[in-house]
């Protein structure tokens, strides 16, 4: 089957650095998105990887291991507006996106 | 990237009416659209793949004759929610993705009550 492990919720101070772990299995694999979603809004596309390492966007990083089926956000410099949940996002060989329940990030002063 | 627009944004009606849900892509043809519904502090669940011209793919357990897909044009797709029920109560949101490794492109979402 289909599965997408994150954790329900995180915690992390403003001006800090979080890592979202993320694991997956798939049936195939086209890749890895990480999506923000604010309470009430659609999600808004992060970042993308389809071969393994990091990818490195401004404050915001996406590693991925395919052999591991893993992948991890990280978010650096952390911001108030940072809180939000944070969807992993497989695709698989049908090139679908498999949602997971998403991480819960909540940042405090 | 390319935008879609959704709407209505919410939209709160009476037990047994149905509920039209638009969604436009406003500078990309779409062949193919996607419906989710995502309950509170849940996952996005995949409705239903809509197809242009032709009939949409429904995911197992969703009721097509509930929810019924429409994509007669590359730019429209559209979900009524026929006879809704307070249950149906939810987070609409659709998406179109490019081809191959693209990202999906989200509408703003509906937010449905029914009372």
């Amino acid at each position: 089957g289909q599965n997408i492990d994150q954790p329900t919720e995180m915690t992390a101070t403003e001006g800090a650095i979080v890592q979202i772990n993320c694991t997956y299995q798939t049936s195939g694999f086209n890749g890895l998105f990480w999506y923000q979603q604010h309470a009430g809004e659609a999600p808004t596309f992060l970042s993308y990887n389809v071969l393994d390492g990091l990818e490195e966007k401004g404050r915001f990083s996406s590693f991925l291991s395919r052999s591991k089926g893993y992948s991890y956000l990280l978010l650096k410099e952390l911001q108030m507006k940072d809180s939000a949940s944070y969807l992993c996002a497989p695709s698989d060989s049908n090139y679908q996106l498999i949602w997971g329940a998403g991480t819960k990030l909540i940042i405090k002063p | 990237g390319a935008v879609v627009s959704q709407h209505p944004s919410w939209v709160i009606c009476k037990s047994g009416t149905s509920v039209k849900i638009e969604c436009r892509s406003l500078d990309f043809q779409a062949t193919t659209m996607f419906w989710y519904r995502q309950f509170p502090k849940q996952s996005l669940m995949l409705m239903a793949t809509s197809n242009e011209g032709s009939k949409a793919t429904y995911e197992q357990g969703v009721e097509k004759d509930k929810f019924l897909i429409n994509h007669a044009s590359l730019t429209l797709s559209t979900l009524t929610v026929t006879s809704a029920h307070p249950e149906d109560s939810s987070f609409y949101i659709c998406s179109l993705a490019g081809t191959g490794h693209t990202e999906a492109f989200f509408g703003q979402g509906t937010r449905l009550t029914v009372v």
